[in-house]
């Protein structure tokens, strides 16, 4: 399976500032994603992170408020913009291996608190 | 849309017995995939077993087994021989073979007890 790290594995933020998130994985992969799970809740799709162009979001989900990058195969990085205490939650990062669309697996998650 | 429903929020099993976490889906395709998750407190999402929609045989791997019933669009998870390491929030998890997205289900807690 892919191996998967994230960067930070916790921070704590002030309202109004931003936090960028880094999801390295250890072998190029077709397919990225980015996840939000609220405390005590499952996980909610934000978007796809597609290599070379933009990212493709869910209904809820903007840009604006949540900027992601895909420079290679290998690295994605998710902005959570303008924070706010309801942006409080775990952020993850998955990834399919290699070619293969049909799995995903999760890196170790970002653990946000917005004061 | 689909829908992966979970109706059982917490279970509890003594060490060494049996138990079946419950997960039932809606979808109107045929290409897709079914996955059990495992998040300890650690949060670590941990892939426990898949299964492919246009397979009939029930997917094993050691202690955990699923029984699929595509027609009752049912997606159950026994653990076997539960060991105290199995405490976790399991998820069950509907992939679509034809836009990739992942849904979740809302998930159950499972407390195994010594």
């Amino acid at each position: 399976s892919a191996v998967i790290s994230q960067k930070p594995s916790r921070d704590i933020c002030q309202r109004g500032t931003s936090l960028t998130i880094q999801c390295q994985v250890d072998s190029q992969v077709t397919m990225m994603f980015w996840y939000r799970q609220q405390p005590g809740q499952s996980l909610t799709l934000i978007a796809t992170a597609n290599q070379g162009s933009e990212a493709t979001y869910e209904s809820g989900f903007v840009i604006d408020k949540f900027p992601i990058s895909r420079p290679n195969l290998t690295f994605s990085t998710l902005t959570v913009s303008n924070m706010s205490p309801e942006d409080s939650s775990i952020y993850l990062c998955s990834a399919g291996q290699g070619l293969s669309t049909d799995t995903q697996y999760f890196g170790p998650g970002t653990r946000l608190t917005v004061l | 849309a689909q829908t992966v429903t979970q109706s059982q929020p917490e279970m509890s099993v003594q060490e060494a017995e049996t138990v079946t976490l419950s997960c039932t889906y809606d979808t109107s395709e045929n290409n897709y995939y079914l996955f059990w998750y495992k998040q300890p407190p650690s949060r670590q999402m941990i892939l426990v077993i898949r299964q492919e929609a246009y397979k009939q045989q029930n997917a094993t791997e050691n202690r955990f087994s699923v029984n699929f019933q595509k027609a009752a669009k049912s997606f159950s998870l026994k653990i076997s021989d539960s060991q105290l390491g199995d405490t976790a929030m399991y998820f069950c998890a509907f992939l679509s073979g034809a836009t990739n997205k992942l849904i979740f289900g809302t998930g159950t807690l499972l407390a195994v007890q010594p």
